[in-house]
């Protein structure tokens, strides 16, 4: 089992170029998570999908946009980067959890992007 | 709404004892432990979940104080392999785990 994979490690960007991260799972996870990760802000919640099919803004989503591809892949494009998303941006994976139905199981993290926006 | 760490930063010597508290303004259903060395991606320690279901590593221990909303991480012990930020998260409802800030945690020899 690879677990959560991410795809690419790291990327530079000028301002206003778009891109999109690659993350998929092969735990067969219903719940999948974007998260990024600024120096003293901990992780914070961008985009999340509950099951196959849906998506959901989390706590800091402007800027980006998800697709839930299927069950395994779920990306996250930036349409036009900006300086502010300079960030690590973690994808993680869960069955589903508690507060929304399931039974509350522990998030699987992948390795992370380090992305500058120049 | 983001749970509170404290404290931000302890520095303990191999063999000493750390706490390390979580608390949310929001009823909560369940607690989760996070531990993050640097340059590497936060790994599972422990969940805890109302009502008294525990799940985690078996020599981190933790409490959960569902009507005051908070958690405490007991580090006992401690190894220098315990250093690295800790990070709590909780599910305060219908919307996914919110982490906290995070305490940065370093074990000296």
């Amino acid at each position: 089992n690879a677990g959560v994979t991410q795809t690419p490690k790291f990327q530079v960007l000028k301002t206003g170029q778009s891109m999109t991260l690659q993350c998929a799972q092969d735990m067969n996870h219903n719940s999948m998570y974007w998260y990024r990760q600024d120096p003293g802000m901990g992780l914070r919640l961008i985009y999340y999908s509950a099951s196959e099919g849906t998506t959901d803004k989390g706590e800091v989503p402007n800027g980006y946009n998800v697709s839930r591809l299927n069950k395994r892949e779920f990306s996250l494009r930036l349409e036009s980067a900006a300086p502010s998303q300079t960030s690590v941006y973690f994808c993680a994976s869960s069955p589903l959890p508690r507060a929304l139905g399931g039974r509350g199981y522990e998030q699987y993290f992948g390795p992370g992007t380090r992305l500058t926006v120049t | 709404q983001q749970p509170v760490q404290s404290p931000q930063a302890v520095i303990l010597r191999e063999g000493e004892d750390a706490v390390i508290n979580c608390s949310s303004s929001k009823a909560l259903y369940s607690v989760h432990w996070y531990r993050q060395k640097h340059g590497e991606a936060p790994v599972f320690l422990m969940i805890l979940l109302k009502g008294g279901e525990q799940k985690g590593h078996d020599k981190i221990s933790a409490s959960f104080n569902e009507k005051k909303q908070q958690s405490s991480l007991y580090l006992t012990a401690s190894q220098l392999s315990y250093s690295g930020t800790y990070f709590c998260g909780t599910e305060p409802g219908n919307t996914p785990l919110v982490f906290g800030k995070g305490t940065r945690l370093s074990v000296i020899a």
